[in-house]
């Protein structure tokens, strides 16, 4: 089945520490995006990747940096730099980049502990 | 740039109950317009689409009609069940990244 999956579900960081969500698709997509969404909040773009080996930053990339090298791939690091990192982070695809419906993965919840 | 502006929740119903979550866009042209739905800890599932004026979308008794005069795709649906319950979220084709709304949560009580 074609889909879009993001690991881990759940995932917990000492303060401090780099840590790197997964997200893959095998869907063909061009297009890939990062949002964070926190509690009672909308989405928030963080990066995006319109075809492989390019990406550009969201509207809050502060303290987050990513990488497209495979067109199915585009991982997702919280650096030490993020000073609020707890939050749910979803990765969704598209076909190309906007014009069309996206599919998002079943997100992560990163807690800093 | 474009934007999505929807209604603020939440929303709060009675089984069998009509609803409607207001949603208005702003853009360049006539972009593809969408509802999501988000059920608790998960991502958006795309719920129903229009590709242009006048369209209807509809998808498990939802509808949404894409409106160029008054800039809206509003969410209806005639009787609301207890899993209907979720957070909804408006959403625009932009140039090269969707714009969503902030998301209107919906509770709907037995």
């Amino acid at each position: 089945d074609g889909g879009i999956t993001q690991s881990p579900k759940y995932l917990f960081r000492k303060e401090g520490q780099n840590v790197t969500l997964s997200c893959e698709q095998n869907l063909n997509h061009d297009a890939m995006y990062w949002y964070r969404q926190d509690p009672g909040q909308g989405l928030r773009l963080i990066y995006y990747s319109q075809i492989v080996n390019d990406f550009q930053k969201g509207d809050i990339a502060e303290g987050y940096s990513v990488s497209r090298e495979k067109k199915e791939s585009f991982p997702l690091t919280v650096t030490s730099a993020q000073k609020n990192p707890t939050a749910f982070y979803l990765c969704a695809s598209s076909r190309e980049a906007g014009a069309v419906e996206a599919f998002f993965g079943q997100g992560t919840r990163l807690t800093v502990v | 740039g474009n934007s999505v502006t929807q209604m603020e929740g939440p929303v709060t119903l009675s089984e069998e109950a009509f609803l409607t979550i207001n949603c208005t866009y702003t853009a360049t042209g006539y972009p593809s317009l969408f509802w999501y739905v988000q059920y608790p800890g998960e991502g958006l599932q795309l719920l129903l689409k229009a590709t242009k004026a006048d369209d209807k979308g509809s998808n498990k008794g939802f509808e949404a009609t894409y409106r160029k005069e008054t800039t809206s795709f509003h969410l209806e649906k005639g009787s609301v069940q207890v899993s209907d319950s979720a957070v909804y979220f408006c959403a625009s084709g932009g140039s090269y990244i969707p714009t969503f709304g902030r998301g209107t949560s919906l509770i709907v009580h037995p």
